[in-house]
C-alpha cells in the first residue's frame, strides 16, 4: 500500500525563524511530490511541487527532493503567524495509467509571535 | 475568475437520508476528483472521472455514487449516510493528468445527525 507519513505535530517555532516539515513515501515510482497548506475547515492550497532531486525555492519556501532516501521537506523562512495551518505533502504514484494525488496526514504548524 | 465552486459549504443531513453535493468548474479541465477528509486525517480519494471515464477506488464504499453529466459539473450521491460518513468533501479538478494542475473547491462540511 502506497504511503505518504508525515509527523502530525504540532510543530511551532518563534516568529521570524525557519519551520521545517517533513514527509516520507513508499513508493519508488513516485515522480511528482507536492506540498499544501491547509487553514482550519478550509480546502487545501498548493504551496509547492517538486519533481528532481535536490532544491527548488520560491519566496520564503523551499522544497527539498531525496529520491534515494524516498524524503521531501519544506523549509519556511521567516515564518509569520499567518504561515500557522496544517501543512499537508502530496505524492502522485504514475503507475498503470494512474495519476492520483495521494495525501500524508499533515503537520501542523503553530507559529508563535 | 475561472475557478471551482462547491454547494453547499454546510450540509446537514439525517441518518441513512439521501444527500447530494455538487462541484461546478469553470476551467475546462476534463479531469475531476472527488476526495474525503475527515478531522485531522489525510484526504482520501473516493473516485475520479477522466472525461466520461469513472475511476472507483477499490476501498471506495457502495455508499458513495457520483455522476459528471458534462465537463463542468460532478455530483457526489451518498445513499445512506451513516455517522461515519460526516467529513469534509472536497472537489478537484486537474487537466488531463497534469500533475501541477489539481484544483481544489471550498470543500463542503456534511455533518449527519
Amino acid at each position: 500500500q502506497k504511503e505518504v507519513e508525515q509527523n502530525s505535530g504540532p510543530l511551532s517555532v518563534p516568529e521570524g525563524a525557519i519551520a521545517s516539515l517533513n514527509c516520507t513515501y513508499s513508493d519508488r515510482g513516485s515522480q511528482s511530490f507536492f506540498w499544501y497548506r491547509q487553514y482550519s475547515g478550509k480546502s487545501p492550497e498548493l504551496i509547492m511541487f517538486i519533481y528532481s532531486n535536490g532544491d527548488k525555492e520560491d519566496g520564503r519556501f523551499t522544497a527539498q527532493l531525496n529520491k534515494a532516501s524516498q524524503y521531501v521537506s519544506l523549509l519556511i523562512r521567516d515564518s509569520q503567524p499567518s504561515d500557522s495551518a496544517t501543512y499537508l505533502c502530496a505524492v502522485i504514484y504514475s503507475g498503470a495509467g494512474s495519476y492520483q494525488l495521494t495525501f500524508g496526514k499533515g503537520t501542523k504548524l503553530s507559529v508563535i509571535p | 475568475d475561472a475557478m471551482v465552486i462547491q454547494n453547499p459549504r454546510y450540509q446537514v443531513t439525517q441518518f441513512g437520508k439521501p444527500v447530494t453535493l455538487s462541484c461546478s468548474q469553470t476551467l475546462n479541465h476534463n479531469v475531476m476528483y472527488w476526495y474525503q477528509q475527515k478531522s485531522s486525517q489525510a484526504p482520501k480519494l473516493l473516485f475520479h472521472y477522466y472525461d466520461k471515464d469513472f475511476n472507483n477506488e477499490a476501498d471506495t464504499p457502495d455508499n458513495f455514487q457520483s455522476r459528471r453529466p458534462n465537463t463542468s459539473f460532478c455530483f457526489l450521491d451518498i445513499r445512506s449516510p451513516g455517522l461515519g460518513d460526516a467529513a469534509m468533501y472536497l472537489c478537484a479538478t486537474s487537466r488531463d493528468r497534469q500533475p501541477d494542475g489539481y484544483t481544489f473547491g471550498s470543500g463542503t462540511r456534511l455533518t449527519v445527525v
